[in-house]
């Protein structure tokens, strides 16, 4: 089945150490989209791709990163991560209509950070 | 500003009753779409059900439908003969254009609902 698949599905990364999570996709969509969401909350779009171009969000801070070497992968980088950015991550794609069964989310990232 | 509420934090209701989960919307799109999503405790997020605003019909899927008054701007859920496994984090959302032709999802708050047996 086409789908969307975040590696790692847990992760534990200690202060200030560098982290990359992984989406990629099988549906050939667009669209790729990675949000944070804190315990009890809506999840928060981060950034996302239209094919190679970038679009960052105004208030997602300096220290998270993307990359999209390809149509199919797209990686979040949190430079230095600090205990305020445990969170899950979730990566999302989307074709380029905003219509029914028009977006894809994976199963999320659950980032712990000690 | 594109703005989605839902004003329910937590629901309770008995196994194999209905219930209803409430969310307005607040947009300058002309034409836009509804989705509902659930969200269980390991995190994924599941589509549930669209409704486009130019749909001539409530939409409905198995037990999920849509109470979709245009007017006031409200799309409620409907979850018909609630099981166990219902009991999860459910979000209203819809697209911001915001000059795209796809659209970024715009959460509500989340409702939580608990099924009891």
């Amino acid at each position: 089945d086409a789908m969307v698949i975040q590696n790692p599905r847990y992760q534990v990364t200690q202060f200030g150490k560098p982290v990359t999570l992984s989406c990629s996709q099988t549906l050939n969509h667009n669209v790729m989209y990675w949000y944070q969401q804190k315990s009890s909350q809506a999840p928060k779009l981060l950034f996302h791709y239209y094919d190679k171009d970038f679009n960052n969000e105004a208030d997602t801070p300096d220290n998270f990163q993307s990359r999209r070497p390809n149509t199919s992968f797209c990686f979040l980088d949190i430079r230095s991560p600090g205990l305020g950015d445990a969170a899950m991550y979730l990566c999302a794609t989307s074709r380029t209509d905003r219509g029914a069964g028009g977006y894809t989310f994976g199963s999320g990232t659950r980032l712990t950070v000690v | 500003a594109q703005k989605i509420t839902q004003t329910q934090p937590g629901m309770f209701v008995q196994e194999k009753e209905a219930v209803t989960l409430d969310c307005t919307y607040d947009t300058s799109d002309q034409s836009y779409g509804l989705f509902w999503y659930k969200q269980p405790s390991s995190g994924e997020m599941i589509f549930l059900i669209y409704q486009g605003s130019y749909d001539e019909q409530n939409a409905t899927e198995g037990r999920y439908s849509l109470n979709f008054q245009k007017a006031r701007k409200s799309a409620n859920l409907v979850i018909s003969a609630s099981q166990l496994g219902d009991s999860a984090m459910y979000f209203c959302a819809n697209p911001n254009a915001g000059g795209t032709s796809y659209g970024k999802l715009t959460f509500g708050q989340g409702t939580i609902l608990t099924v009891h047996p």
